[in-house]
């Protein structure tokens, strides 16, 4: 078992959907994060949280809302998208901010597909 | 503006020989750097970092350069075996600043067998 797993890992949702994508991690980290992988991109960051609280928003449209509940669990709540937010969306953590060795550990992706 | 970059997308090597994998960046705040492994429909996988005070770190086949001066690192792997094709990611971090962490665009490794 990866230390952050995501589901789904596919998703295929309408451009009238309401749909969630699921993150947990299992490493105890205090930091958790969303990313977007567009083909032939980098990878773009979305939201960080450190501690539960949202501490970055990369000018990420509203139609992306995250939840982090706890450390543990992080949420993309996705409506009304487009199709060219199609993408590979990626859940990470770290263990905290500021500190030397604060390796960033990433899920295996959630692929989504807006039609 | 994007500030950490691979400008080579793919690279293709023999089984065996050095694989050189290259990554500027821009921003001198920089000093926390990693290098990332993906596969395929998988999410990127931690390889090797360096900080800032050193030029060098190792890891079995994997060794990490860094130029601060260049404002430039580079990942070796030698020797290639087939196993390593995959995309490699670079990424950066101020350490002072936060927990964001830029990244490069990939390089995509070919170990030919």
């Amino acid at each position: 078992e990866t230390g952050v797993t995501q589901t789904p890992r596919h998703l295929v949702m309408g451009m009238t959907n309401k749909k969630s994508l699921k993150c947990e991690q299992h490493l105890g980290h205090n930091a958790m994060y969303w990313y977007k992988q567009s083909a032939k991109k980098p990878l773009e960051l979305m939201f960080v949280y450190n501690f539960k609280e949202q501490t970055e928003n990369n000018s990420v449209p509203s139609r992306f809302s995250p939840e982090c509940p706890n450390s543990s669990h992080l949420f993309l709540h996705l409506h009304t998208l487009q199709p060219e937010d199609s993408a590979l969306y990626l859940c990470a953590s770290s263990q905290t901010q500021g500190k030397p060795g604060n390796t960033i550990y990433f899920g295996e992706g959630s692929w989504l597909t807006v039609v | 503006d994007q500030q950490v970059k691979q400008n080579s997308p793919s690279l293709s090597v023999q089984e065996g020989r050095i694989s050189i994998l290259n990554c500027d960046y821009t921003n001198s705040m920089f000093d926390y750097f990693l290098w990332y492994k993906k596969y395929p429909a998988e999410g990127p996988t931690f390889l090797i970092s360096i900080s800032s005070i050193k030029d060098k770190n190792e890891d079995g086949r994997f060794t990490v350069f860094l130029n601060k001066s260049a404002k430039h690192l580079s990942l070796h792997i030698v020797p290639s075996q087939p196993g390593d094709s995959a995309v490699y990611f670079c990424a950066a971090s101020d350490l002072n600043t936060g927990n964001q962490f830029y990244f490069g665009t990939g390089t995509s490794l070919t170990v030919i067998p």
